[in-house]
């Protein structure tokens, strides 16, 4: 595929229901972070992942946030008991591999739209 | 507490004009600025940055403007095309001390219209 693909593009949940979002990067991409975007709101970063590093969690905005990337590749966002609070657009962004100061765009998937009833 | 600000929340141009976009940020360990552009129901895509060792790029129509002391940035997009309607965010990171994180911290964005 040529760019990152998300799915599901919408998520109806019921409040209290876990649901599980999917990234697939651009392939040789070696970065890969999660953001989301609230109604009103600008992109709010959540995680990161980096090759084989320990992924920065420190945007995950509470405990029923998970997330993992399997194989350096694919990677999946998980909201456990879900909240209202939680519907946003939640996008997935990746990165080729990094130059110390040199460029390095990301490219972001379509989002998923997620509703929590 | 926004870092990263965008008090403009539209813009209506005229086509063939000249499109101004302006962002503030209060963080002065930000080295890096980004401006993407995002249609409906597509992710945002990349398109123009700045280093903050420089005070212009330009790339097309696109250029962009620092100015580190005021802590400002603009986009200014000349001539503005009906195809050029769509949300505009600003995005600043911290490369030199972010180590391989990138993370970008965003703007509210500017909804901009070009009307033909």
């Amino acid at each position: 595929g040529a760019g990152v693909s998300q799915s599901p593009s919408n998520k109806v949940t019921e409040k209290g229901k876990d649901v599980e979002l999917r990234c697939d990067p651009i392939s040789g991409h070696t970065a890969l972070y999660w953001y989301r975007q609230s109604l009103g709101q600008g992109l709010e970063f959540l995680i990161y992942f980096q090759g084989n590093s320990a992924p920065d969690k420190s945007g995950l905005p509470s405990d029923r946030f998970s997330a993992e990337r399997t194989g350096g590749s694919v990677s999946t966002l998980t909201i456990q008991r879900t909240q209202q609070e939680d519907s946003a657009v939640y996008l997935c962004a990746s990165s080729r591999p990094l130059v110390y100061l040199g460029t390095d765009t990301q490219y972001f998937g379509p989002g998923t739209r997620l509703t929590v009833l | 507490d926004q870092q990263v600000k965008q008090n403009s929340p539209s813009l209506s141009v005229q086509e063939g004009r000249i499109s101004i976009l302006n962002c503030d940020y209060t963080n002065s360990m930000f080295d890096y600025f980004l401006w993407y552009k995002k249609y409906p129901a597509e992710g945002p895509t990349f398109l123009i940055s700045i280093s903050s060792i420089k005070d212009k790029n330009e790339d097309g129509r696109f250029t962009v403007f620092l100015n580190k002391s005021a802590k400002h940035l603009s986009l200014h997009i000349v001539p503005s095309q009906p195809g050029d309607s769509a949300v505009y965010f600003c995005a600043a990171s911290n490369r030199l001390n972010a180590g391989n994180n990138r993370k970008l911290i965003w703007g509210l964005g500017t909804s901009l219209a070009v009307n033909p």
